[in-house]
């Protein structure tokens, strides 16, 4: 249990399907993540909230839509994917975006397994 | 760019010690950071380094050469629990790059009995 948890844990849907990836966390922390996880890649940094604000959207397409209504909820919507799109969707917390002279490492939830048909 | 290299796969047996490399290359530098990431888990944190040397904690401990652009985590006496994956990142100093993570493919450690 690392405190942020992800619904739904698995996802399968059409390619004109509209979805969303909801994530909380319970550790009182200013700044959210998504990542994206394929086979045998890096993870990839999709976007970046801090206090509620998004401050980076790492070239993400269109397609993918966060929205962060307060500092412990994340979402992630979806819209006309491709079956590239399909991977493990993390989302991510940590106490602030700048980490400053800490550790400031993040805190993962399990993930959400989506499958693009 | 951003560059994290790491070996994609390792195996060893129980009770064994076992290193793990990671090299980068990265326009600039605030600390590295080890994952564990068990199969179908969230990856957890394990280690953070920031200044050239050891850092222990019980079983696991990582190492830094901030000249090298080199880290290891090494693992001894190996538990088959340890069997996952193994992150390495990195995090940025400067410009677009402060405060993000760069993150490695894994190293994928299977722990025989």
């Amino acid at each position: 249990e690392t405190g942020v948890t992800q619904t739904p844990r698995h996802l399968v849907m059409g390619m004109t399907n509209k979805k969303s990836l909801k994530c909380e966390q319970h550790l009182g922390h200013n700044a959210m993540y998504w990542y994206k996880q394929s086979a045998k890649k890096p993870l990839e940094l999709m976007f970046v909230y801090s206090l509620e604000e998004r401050v980076e959207n790492n070239s993400v397409p269109s397609r993918f839509s966060p929205e962060c209504p307060n500092s412990s909820h994340l979402f992630l919507h979806l819209h006309t994917l491709q079956p590239e799109d399909s991977a493990l969707y993390l989302c991510a917390s940590s106490q602030d975006r700048w980490a400053g002279g800490g550790a400031g490492e993040l805190f993962f939830g399990e993930g959400s397994r989506l499958t693009v048909l | 760019g951003q560059n994290i290299d790491q070996p994609t796969e390792m195996t060893a047996t129980e009770g064994a010690i076992v290193q793990i490399n990671c090299t980068y290359q990265t326009s600039g530098f605030n600390g590295l950071f080890w994952y564990q990431q068990h199969a179908g888990e969230a990856p957890t944190f394990l280690s953070y380094n920031v200044l050239d040397g050891l850092e222990e904690k019980g079983r696991f401990s990582s190492f830094l050469s901030r000249s090298k652009g080199y880290s290891y985590l090494l693992l001894k006496e190996l538990q088959m629990k340890d069997s996952a994956s193994y992150l390495c990142a990195v995090r940025g100093d400067r410009g677009s790059t402060l405060g993000r993570l760069y993150f490695g493919r894994g190293t994928q450690l299977t722990v025989w009995p």
